[in-house]
């Protein structure tokens, strides 16, 4: 258990709206990921954070944006909530960079947009 | 299209048999990992295998890792209804950038 928590965990919105998810961890990871997870397509990268203020997107970043103020915080945001990015989504931290270090995930956060 | 395409898509078994997932992935890879997911929770990193690496263990989880085919395959011996999960490969590139790649991962399902 790498002490990753995700809020809320379950959280029904309207199309349109703006919506944020949290992660919050305390292993003092460096690097910190949001995914999302959809049927068909296993687990996408959203964005991720190399470090305080450090963010890059990942394949699927159109209509997210990213914040990481602090070490233990990252935070996902749904500018404009679509239909489509109905699904759940993982939060993930790291010691390093993926080409050498064990990837821990949060439990999820379900998401549905109405 | 998926970086790592897992085979089977779904899995059956008793309990105490063998199971044994496969994953090929189309790029150069710095190294590939296996997770499980069970329903409704959190991806666990189970092993990690390097691109120079052939076979690695892990209590009853074995990997083997093929660069030349471009695969790699997952056993899991003498199964319990606990390995009633998902598993997933996912593969870190040699480009540099932070993208784990996943497939769409196994359905295993022990039959006690």
């Amino acid at each position: 258990d790498a002490g990753i928590t995700q809020s809320p965990r379950h959280k029904v919105t309207e199309t349109g709206t703006p919506v944020t998810l949290r992660c919050h961890q305390t292993e003092n990871h460096r690097y910190m990921y949001w995914y999302r997870q959809d049927p068909g397509h296993g687990l996408r990268l959203i964005h991720y954070s190399y470090g305080v203020k450090d963010t890059d997107k990942g394949e699927v970043s159109d209509g997210y944006s990213v914040s990481r103020s602090k070490t233990e915080d990252f935070l996902l945001t749904l500018e404009s909530a679509t239909s489509s990015q109905t699904s759940v989504y993982f939060c993930a931290t790291s010691d390093g960079p993926v080409s050498g270090n064990t990837i821990y995930f949060g439990e999820g956060s379900w998401l549905t947009v109405v | 299209s998926q970086q790592g395409e897992e085979d089977p898509q779904a899995l059956s078994i008793q309990e105490g048999e063998n199971a044994t997932m496969n994953c090929s992935y189309k790029t150069s890879i710095n190294n590939l990992q296996w997770y499980r997911q069970n329903s409704g929770r959190g991806l666990v990193h189970l092993i990690l295998i390097r691109s120079n690496e052939r076979e690695k263990h892990s209590g009853r989880l074995r990997v083997t890792l093929d660069t030349s085919k471009k695969s790699s395959s997952l056993l899991i011996t003498a199964s319990r209804a606990a390995d009633t999960a998902s598993y997933f490969c996912a593969t870190a590139s040699n480009f540099g950038n932070e993208k784990l790649t996943f497939g769409t991962g196994t359905r295993l399902t022990i039959i006690p």
